[in-house]
């Protein structure tokens, strides 16, 4: 079935280390999302791609990595420089109808740091 | 800049009155506006959207929604409410000038009581 996987669902950090969190669809879609969510705060961009090979910030890009270096592939790190990296991270993509085409969202993946 | 407001944190409403959740705009040329629903540490489904053409949207599990540009709106509604509605209700919106992601109200908490 087609669709977009992410993992860990859940993930345990230690302050000062790097995590990466993997995003894999098989849909086709040209661009890739990703997001933070808080409770109480919505949903916040943290970066998003619109092509292979490029990237682009989104509202809170501080402290994260990303690479696209495949079409199905949009893995996000969480560096030791994110100062309050708790949260649930959702992976999304979008490609058919362009701009109006709606978002297809993974599972998500829920880090802590203890 | 593009915007959404979702007015109430949370709304209750007893099972097979009607329902409605509210989300007021903002954006510098015409809107495309979507609403999606998310049910606890799962991602988000797309429930429908508003691209162009009639102002009354229907979706997916009986909602609809109507789109009033004089009142910059896109209220969420479903005829008659059942205790699985229960979950979390988004409400996104993207201006169709320039190639901007999707940015996402805080979300209303949606309760339906037996």
């Amino acid at each position: 079935d087609g669709g977009i996987t992410q993992s860990p669902k859940y993930l345990f950090r230690k302050e000062g280390q790097n995590v990466t969190l993997s995003c894999e669809q098989n849909l086709n879609h040209d661009a890739m999302y990703w997001y933070r969510q808080d409770p109480g705060q919505g949903l916040r961009l943290i970066y998003y791609s619109q092509i292979v090979n490029d990237f682009q910030k989104g509202d809170i890009a501080e402290g994260y990595s990303v690479s696209r270096e495949k079409k199905e592939s949009f893995p996000l790190t969480v560096t030791s420089a994110q100062k309050n990296p708790t949260a649930f991270y959702l992976c999304a993509s979008s490609g058919f109808g362009g701009y109006t085409g709606e978002l297809f969202f993974g599972e998500g993946s829920r880090l802590t740091v203890l | 800049a593009q915007s959404v407001a979702q007015p109430e944190d949370q709304v209750n409403v007893a099972e097979g009155n009607p329902l409605t959740v509210k989300c007021t705009y903002s954006v510098s040329g015409n809107p495309y506006l979507f609403w999606y629903v998310q049910y606890p540490n799962r991602g988000l489904q797309f429930l429908l959207k508003y691209i162009t053409g009639d102002n009354l949207v229907k979706g997916s599990y009986g909602f609809e929604a109507e789109f009033n540009k004089s009142q910059t709106s896109f209220h969420l509604k479903k005829p008659s409410a059942l205790v699985s509605d229960s979950a979390l209700y988004f409400c996104a919106v993207r201006d169709s000038r320039g190639n901007t992601p999707l940015v996402f109200g805080k979300g209303t908490r949606l309760s339906v009581i037996a």
